[in-house]
């Protein structure tokens, strides 16, 4: 099955500077890559996603990116705000009528003031 | 609370008790998805259903039962559960897109579990 190793587990970033959160897949048929956000005691939401046929998508202060070749994928965060401190985690599946999702062990992202 | 939600938040069980996990999702979706969360740990998918038929067992111990009666409401009974059993348990949904596009997953709150 699939497996996802995701880096590094903790990162620290003063506000303003970026933040950078990598993973790795291993099936080489997963097709769809989404980032989820947890904060603190609340349910993770996606904030990001991207399919094999895109290498880059942003969206404002986030952007991710897709190397199938390599297949790795990052999620990148720029002018980092604190409320950006959160748990990220990202996933990887393969296609199918109700995805099965498999997660990276997550990134706590704090941002320093 | 719209969206996906979850009863109860918050549940305390001995290992000889019987419990029930509630999930009910007000998207109009076709998925439902059972998770574990534990601490320091990847979210571990436990169950799938799609369009009410269970497509995924993730080799999770028969204690944990899923139902899915119908597309909008999905539940996990739990019964001789062992401490190491003691999560965050998350319900998502998705719309079970059959031609097999981007299928967003929509977690619920969860529900944090205590086996004593």
């Amino acid at each position: 099955g699939e497996n996802v190793e995701q880096h590094p587990s903790t990162l620290s970033v003063q506000e303003g500077d970026s933040a950078v959160i990598k993973c790795t897949y291993s099936d080489s048929a997963s097709n769809y890559f989404p980032w989820y956000k947890q904060e603190l005691g609340k349910r993770p939401q996606l904030i990001i996603d991207i399919r094999s046929n895109v290498g880059e998508k942003k969206d404002q202060r986030i952007a991710v990116t897709l190397n199938k070749t390599a297949k790795h994928f990052s999620l990148h965060i720029t002018e980092t705000q604190p409320e950006d401190s959160a748990v990220y985690f990202c996933a990887a599946s393969t296609s199918g009528s109700a995805r099965q999702l498999t997660f990276g062990s997550g990134t706590q992202l704090t941002v320093l003031p | 609370e719209t969206g996906v939600t979850q009863t109860p938040r918050h549940l305390v069980m001995g290992m000889t008790n019987k419990k029930s996990l509630k999930c009910e999702q007000h998207l109009g979706h076709n998925a439902m998805y059972w998770y574990k969360q534990s601490a320091k740990k990847p979210l571990e998918l436990m169950f799938v259903y799609n369009f009410k038929e269970q497509t995924e067992n993730n080799s999770v111990p028969s204690r944990f039962s899923p139902e899915c009666p119908n597309s909008s409401h999905l539940f996990l009974h739990l019964h001789t559960l062992q401490p190491e059993d003691s999560a965050l348990y998350l319900c998502a949904s998705s719309q079970g897109n059959l031609a097999g596009g981007a299928d967003t997953q929509y977690f619920g709150p969860g529900t944090r579990l205590t086996v004593l």
